[in-house]
């Protein structure tokens, strides 16, 4: 699973609330990303970072923040959480240079009350 | 744990039968696509990968099959055992390192 952590694994939280999950990976790998799951749906990409301090946007990000100071880090922040958001967030990391293999995180169920 | 989804297309099969799972994928300029395994309260795990210019690629008790004029992927699973019971996913690499997942089948293995 590349070594790879999220924190915290479970959290409830309020609507209106600003929420940071944390994605850490000890594998040095270049890209890393998060994606939320809702029942019926697959993965669904929000951001994603192709580098330090380099990241975009993917299907759905509205709401959502992302930053990447350090390889090892990549925080994803609801600045005012919202119900709609209440999911489960997979992080994922890929190494790149020729290696396209995706490895993912254990998840971080969240739940906006 | 996490749960994945209540209303995933399932799939029974009877053990030590073979399972075949399918997938439409969206976009002909795709040339990568992965099958992933996802148990319940996990992360999806990276099972077999196809290129494009490939038809078929076997692994170990598993055969992904690529067909480009219709736009579909089907996982194959050998003998399949109670531990393959999870949701499958496929994936198709649209652009750079950037993937689009399809919703899943849940493959449940009778005793």
């Amino acid at each position: 699973d590349a070594g790879i952590t999220q924190s915290p694994r479970h959290k409830v939280t309020e609507t209106g609330t600003p929420v940071t999950l944390r994605c850490h990976q000890t594998e040095n790998h270049r890209y890393m990303y998060w994606y939320r799951q809702d029942p019926g749906h697959g993965l669904r990409l929000i951001h994603y970072s192709y580098g330090v301090k380099d990241t975009d946007k993917g299907e759905v990000s509205d709401g959502y923040s992302v930053s990447r100071s350090k390889t090892e880090d990549f925080l994803l922040t609801l600045e005012s959480a919202t119900s709609s958001q209440t999911s489960v967030y997979f992080c994922a990391t890929l190494p790149g240079q020729g290696n396209n293999e995706q490895f993912f995180g254990p998840g971080t169920r969240l739940t906006v009350l | 744990g996490e749960s994945v989804g209540l209303h995933l297309p399932t799939l029974s099969v009877q053990e030590g039968d073979n399972s075949i799972i399918n997938c439409a994928y969206s976009n002909s300029a795709s040339d990568y696509f992965i099958w992933y395994k996802q148990e319940s309260g996990k992360g999806p795990q990276f099972i077999i990968d196809i290129r494009s210019n490939m038809d078929k690629r076997q692994g170990q008790r598993v055969t992904v099959l690529l067909n480009k004029t219709v736009k579909h992927l089907s996982l194959q699973i050998a003998a399949t055992q109670p531990g393959d019971s999870a949701v499958y996913f496929c994936a198709e690499n649209l652009y750079g390192q950037n993937f689009v997942f399809g919703p899943g089948t849940r493959l449940s293995v009778l005793p």
